[in-house]
């Protein structure tokens, strides 16, 4: 079965402090897809990145970088040097590719990141 | 470059009412969903179109929920009778293709639902 875990509800830091965000999934699939969406107060989802399961290179983009691990089925997300505008709910999500999918994304429970001034 | 557009933003109805949220997605986009985001939850998917056909509608609770995309562009969402569970944000997005290749879905910025 596919599942998406953040186990992280809520985050609180103070601005210029670095944070990951954990991410958890499971999958039968060997060809698979994992992301990270934005929500801000607006509600509207923003995309910020996918990685497919046969590229385990780590990314920087900017002041973002994500770690992914097939070894612990982890797509952790760290922020660094954090600031107020980076306050949003945060959601990794999975879209399974084998025969058959549909490519629908799974999404965690998202994590509440705060960050005050 | 428009984004995906929904209405009405907000919506609060009595339980057993219905309710109806309209959809339209990026020009080009062939793949739409629906998801439904219940507070403090990730968002979940109701219905998926690929042009007018629907690919994947196993969440969908279709006693009382029902979804078209007739032309293949835009698309409705009702519910009726409405429960008081189907409070939420109901979130409408968007890809180029199945999404399974590119991954990125474009979102609105949702209807959310109040039933009292």
């Amino acid at each position: 079965a596919q599942k998406v875990t953040q186990a992280q509800t809520e985050i609180s830091v103070v601005e210029k402090e670095d944070v990951t965000l954990d991410c958890v999934y499971e999958t039968r699939d060997t060809t698979y897809y994992l992301f990270w969406y934005k929500q801000p107060p607006s509600g509207e989802l923003v995309f910020l990145i996918r990685r497919n399961s046969f590229d385990e290179q780590n990314e920087i983009s900017g002041r973002y970088s994500w770690n992914f691990q097939k070894s612990t089925s982890s797509f952790n997300f760290t922020i660094t040097a954090s600031q107020v505008v980076d306050s949003a709910v945060y959601f990794c999500a999975l879209s399974e590719a084998g025969s058959g999918n549909t490519g629908k994304l799974i999404f965690g429970q998202g994590t509440t990141l705060q960050v005050k001034p | 470059e428009a984004g995906v557009a929904q209405s009405p933003r907000y919506k609060i109805i009595e339980k057993r009412q219905s309710v109806a949220f309209w959809c339209n997605p990026i020009s080009g986009h062939a793949t739409l969903y629906w998801y439904q985001q219940i507070l403090g939850q990730g968002p979940k998917l109701l219905i998926q179109f690929q042009n007018n056909g629907v690919v994947d509608d196993s969440q969908l609770p279709k006693d009382r929920f029902s979804a078209e995309r007739l032309k293949g562009v835009d698309s409705t969402l009702k519910i009726q009778p409405a429960k008081l569970e189907d409070s939420a944000v109901y979130l409408c997005a968007s890809s180029l293709d199945g999404g399974a290749y590119t991954g990125e879905l474009f979102f609105g910025e949702g209807s959310r639902l109040t039933v009292l």
